[in-house]
């Protein structure tokens, strides 16, 4: 079956650009992760939905990033006003359920020029 | 708050050498365990993992890993190494019971393949 579908797998754009970055989770899955991976930081958490609602944000660097989720399936992260230590793999990932293991998309890359 | 420790940055193995990934978790209660594995431009797949129960857990592509409570361990092994091994490895915990499962890894480790 179709995995977690991510999109643009690549994404390049200049610095204070906003970005939306997506994800399609696997059918049926209720829990959606994102996380971001770095050079310097490693992976990292950023948002949890369960279904269309947020219950943890708290690692969303700052208020330019935000996240939404509708019908309890597709999600949008989007980040505005691009900094350059924005650049870095974002991944999401969803389970049937929380707290079950998670399946990840293959990512979008950013780079800020 | 939780945390994961993988000591090794990198290891290199010969291909058919047998291979031991350590991961040390830091968290209050019993954590839940995973070990996930990347190749360049891919996302995270699952290998195992530990929730409770049997301490000893079987994953895919033949590796296995072990819970240590006692030494808060959860060391990830393969017999035989194959080149196709060659990758990215994840520890990561997340809390057991009602949470809703946010990760958190340890910062990885790169296994290099000799022929």
């Amino acid at each position: 079956g179709a995995g977690v579908s991510q999109s643009p797998s690549n994404k390049v754009t200049e610095k204070g650009k906003d970005v939306e970055l997506r994800c399609d989770p696997i059918s049926g899955h209720t829990a959606l992760y994102w996380y971001r991976q770095s050079l310097g930081q490693g992976l990292e958490f950023l948002i949890y939905f369960q279904g269309n609602s947020a219950p943890d944000k708290s690692g969303l660097p700052s208020d330019r990033f935000s996240a939404e989720r509708t019908g309890g399936s597709v999600s949008t992260l989007t980040i505005q006003r691009t900094q350059q230590e924005d650049s870095a793999v974002y991944l999401c990932a969803s389970s049937p359920y929380s707290n079950q293991p998670q399946h990840f998309g293959d990512g979008t890359r950013l780079s800020i020029l | 708050a939780q945390s994961v420790t993988q000591p090794d940055i990198h290891i290199t193995v010969s291909e058919g050498a047998s291979l031991e990934l350590r991961c040390n978790y830091s968290y209050g209660a019993t954590p839940y365990l995973f070990w996930y594995v990347q190749s360049p431009g891919q996302g995270l797949q699952l290998l195992l993992k530990y929730f409770s129960g049997d301490t000893l857990v079987q994953g895919i592509k033949g590796f296995e890993a072990e819970f240590k409570r006692s030494q808060s361990s959860f060391n990830l092994r393969k017999p035989s190494v194959h080149w196709s091994d060659a990758a990215e490895y994840f520890c990561a915990v997340t809390a057991g019971g009602t949470s809703y499962g946010k990760l958190t890894f340890g910062q990885g480790t790169i296994l290099t393949v000799h022929p």
